[in-house]
């Protein structure tokens, strides 16, 4: 089947580390994306990894994915307020089509 | 690049009537899908275009409807619009010949009364 699965809240302080936690279901899935949700817009693609992978970083962003265990996470360092916002794993199943979790409502206090 | 464009950004329709919403895709991406998202279902996939052709379907009845013209850009409709119709209607588009990455629109929110 097709399933991703979120935390759906996260509360962090600003200038900690956030870390947002997600889970898959299918195994062929060469794509797996994180994508950040702010009030009223559209999805902003943040990062990507490529499911032969183990880690990627990109500046402040750090994906770590374990296939065994189909679990994927995100890890925001020295998170500020303007990351405040929902963030969405997906899973990609190919010609176009992808699976979204219910999304990661991640708040940060001053 | 230019993003991907979506028209119109708002709408408000009743009940029964019929709606089509227009998305433009980044320059060179042939490929086009549309997402329907709401508070309850979340983000569920309607259908994918690649060159005018639809190759992958989600479980949506048939009052949904799309295509793809030659220059990619892409057309949803609704027809016999229902309360429950009432998203946000996003478009995303990729280049299926570099990788498969998908980039959303700003979307499209429809309220249906």
């Amino acid at each position: 089947g097709e399933d991703v699965e979120q935390s759906l809240f996260l509360s962090v302080r600003e200038g900690d580390s956030s870390v947002i936690n997600c889970t898959y279901t299918d195994s062929s899935s060469t794509y797996l994306y994180w994508y950040k949700q702010e009030p009223g817009a559209g999805l902003q693609l943040l990062t990507y990894i490529f499911s032969n992978m183990d880690m990627k970083q990109d500046q402040r962003l750090t994906v770590l994915l374990n296939k065994k265990d189909k679990h994927l996470s995100l890890r925001i360092a020295d998170t500020q307020t303007g990351d405040s916002a929902i963030y969405f794993c997906a899973e990609s199943h190919g010609a176009g089509k992808s699976t979204f979790g219910d999304g990661t409502t991640l708040t940060v206090k001053p | 690049k230019a993003g991907v464009t979506q028209t119109p950004r708002y709408l408000i329709k009743t009940r029964g009537q019929q709606v089509t919403l227009s998305c433009s895709p980044i320059s060179g991406h042939r490929s086009v899908s549309w997402y329907q998202q709401t508070p309850g279902q979340g983000l569920q996939f309607l259908f994918e275009y690649f060159s005018e052709t639809q190759r992958n379907k989600g479980n949506f009845p048939g009052r949904f409807s799309g295509r793809q013209f030659s220059n990619s850009r892409s057309e949803m409709n609704v027809s016999t619009l229902e309360l429950g119709d009432s998203a946000l209607y996003l478009c995303a588009s990729y280049d299926p010949g570099r990788q498969e990455t998908q980039y959303f629109g700003p979307g499209t929110r429809l309220l249906v009364l």
